[in-house]
Formats: structure tokens, sequence, C-alpha cells
């Protein structure tokens, strides 16, 4: 099983909602990425989590909070976001730390697609 | 973060090879090569990667130059389904996947 899962597929929130994405793996990865993607854009890297732990974010707006409750899953809550945050938001894990060993393959979601009107 | 250059766009035939190319010219000598493909509507998929050797996979085969500085993807046999943007990282110590531009592939059938 090689499946990253995102919930949900699709998400309408107002700017002053509270809303969260979630992300489960069950391959016993220890690594986990958020990534955002515009339209026609590529993905751009947010936050990676290593043993449940912060290890890296990449100057993301704090409307944007990571959480990984444990080592299966990782939420990204949202709160007080703006119409240009709406976007494809992908998630992703690796074995092992994300800072090392770089040759580690990286599986992705199907992503959520998030539209803040 | 290393940078990688691809062309935007390319075209190929159903069925015959494709030669996708990648320039690093700034690679450092514990970057490893990945590559990932995106399908429309779906979330990037793993290819291939290498550090320096040439490698094969089921899906495709990767060669790298003798001095690192460029790779080629290289699809045997494209199909429809291989229709897709193709991006070239460089995965540094860091464990960061950077995404570049990429490069679209379209087949004809």
């Amino acid at each position: 099983d090689t499946e990253v899962t995102q919930t949900p597929k699709h998400l309408v929130m107002g700017m002053t909602n509270k809303k969260s994405l979630k992300c489960e793996q069950h391959m016993g990865h220890r690594a986990m990425y958020w990534y955002k993607q515009k339209a026609k854009k590529p993905p751009e890297l947010m936050f990676v989590y290593s043993y449940e732990k912060l290890s890296i974010n990449e100057s993301v707006p704090s409307r944007f909070s990571p959480e990984c409750p444990n080592s299966s899953l990782l939420n990204l809550h949202l709160h007080a976001l703006q119409p240009e945050d709406s976007a494809l938001y992908l998630c992703a894990s690796s074995q092992g730390p994300g800072r090392a060993p770089s040759g580690n393959t990286i599986y992705f979601g199907e992503g959520s697609w998030l539209t803040v009107v | 973060d290393a940078k990688t250059t691809q062309p935007n766009s390319m075209e190929s035939n159903e069925e015959e090879p494709v030669h996708l190319p990648c320039n690093h010219s700034t690679i450092s000598g514990t970057d490893y090569i990945h590559w990932y493909r995106q399908l429309p509507s779906q979330g990037p998929e793993y290819v291939i990667h290498g550090l320096t050797s040439n490698v094969n996979n089921r899906m495709a085969s990767l060669a790298i130059a003798e001095d690192r500085k460029s790779s080629t993807l290289i699809l045997h046999r494209a199909t429809l389904r291989d229709a897709a943007v193709y991006y070239c990282i460089l995965r540094d110590w860091t464990g960061k996947l950077i995404f570049g531009q990429g490069t679209t592939l379209q087949v004809k059938p």
C-alpha cells in the first residue's frame, strides 16, 4: 500500500471560517509534508514534519497551522484565509526523516482543492 | 536550493521514445536527481531518481552525464497516459523536494 489519503477532496470556506485539511498514511513513513499548488504552477513546499516534529517551515503565514498528532496523521488548520490562498493543497510522505537520505521516494496524495470566498 | 532548467513543453508520438532533458549546472556532489510527473488533476508521482550512475526501472530510464551537470529522462515507448508535466528536481541534504517549472509533455496518437 503506497497510498496517501487526503480529505476532503474539495473545500469551500469563507474568510472568517476555521477549517482543517487531513492527511493519512499507513506506510510507516516518518516524514510528512504539506505543499501548495496554484493553477498551472509547480507545487511549493510549505512544511516538513520529521518524527512528528516540525522540521521545516518555509516562511508560511500563521493563518496556516500544521499539526502532526501521530506518525500516520497530518493536519493543516486553516483560519482567516484570503481568496489568494485558494489552491490545491498536497500532502506527501516519505520513509525516514525528511532531512536525509535524499534518495528517499516521496509519495503524494491527490490533494485537497480549497476555495476561499 | 540548486536549480534545474527544463524546456517548457515537448511533443511526442505515441509508441515512440521520448527524451526529456534537464540541465543542473550548479549541482553539488551530494544532490540526488529526482524525476516526478504530474498527470492532470492528480498529485505528483515518483518516476525515478539517481546520484551518479544511469538508472532503469519499470517506468523509465535516467541517463546522467558524467559531470552530472545534466540528465535525461527516457520514456521508451510513450503512451497517451504519459501526457503530464515532468519535473526534474535536485534533492539536497535537507531532503527538501523543490519543484521547478517542469516540462509539459504532449503525446499525439
